[in-house]
């Protein structure tokens, strides 16, 4: 399975943009790059995916480097609500696999 | 709009024992998984239906554990003889047939053994 390499935390100040950062150096072609969010005491939540654009929604945008090695998840305005684990994960045509994802706490 | 639901959302149970837990996927979804995640670790792959076929399980997966997906619909998972190092929860997903594969998760099941 393609690895993927995230900060354990972060850590973010209520209504300022979060960059989530991802390395995927072993990706393959047609891996495409997913996140997902587990809030406390919740399954997780698909947020957003990518396999080769910039990808914007209405919860986050993905940042994909050129080369596809690495991708970063964009929360434009955090809020307390956003406070949770963030995975980035590779899918291609296999169950998901989750790695142990980055903590996000947001600061009032 | 009705999501992924399971049941029950908390099981306690003695060592040895046996529990099952019930997955309702969304209904259009064709693939349906089971995933376990212990306090700390992401969830992680236990198996997964397409349609009424269990196509993969996982190494995690012993002699202890069944699951089924009878008529294609919702799922069950079955583990016999509990230990305390079943003590966990359990998420079930579904989705469906895609190569992007985009999974929505249940609330998940918790289970302790004493």
């Amino acid at each position: 399975d393609a690895k993927t390499t995230q900060p354990n935390s972060m850590e973010s100040n209520e209504e300022e943009p979060v960059h989530l950062p991802c390395n995927h150096s072993t990706i393959s072609g047609t891996d495409y790059i997913h996140w997902y969010r587990q809030l406390p005491s919740q399954g997780p939540e698909y947020v957003i995916h990518g396999l080769t654009s910039n990808v914007n929604n209405r919860m986050a945008s993905l940042a994909i480097a050129e080369d596809r090695k690495s991708s970063t998840l964009i929360l434009h305005r955090a809020t307390l609500r956003d406070a949770a684990v963030y995975y980035c994960i590779l899918s291609g045509n296999t169950p998901l696999v989750f790695g142990k994802g980055t903590r996000l706490s947001v600061i009032a | 709009d009705t999501g992924v639901s399971q049941d029950p959302r908390h099981k306690i149970t003695k060592r040895g024992q046996n529990v099952t837990f019930r997955c309702d996927p969304i209904s259009e979804h064709n693939r349906l998984y089971w995933y376990r995640q212990t306090l700390g670790q992401g969830p992680e792959f236990l198996t997964y239906f397409q349609n009424e076929a269990q196509l993969e399980k996982s190494r995690l997966l012993s002699d202890r554990f069944s699951a089924e997906r009878p008529k294609g619909s919702f799922s069950t998972l079955e583990i016999q003889r509990t230990e305390q190092g079943d003590s966990a929860m359990y998420l079930c997903a579904s989705s469906l047939i895609a190569r992007k594969e985009t999974q929505y998760f249940g609330p998940g099941t918790r289970l302790l053994v004493l």
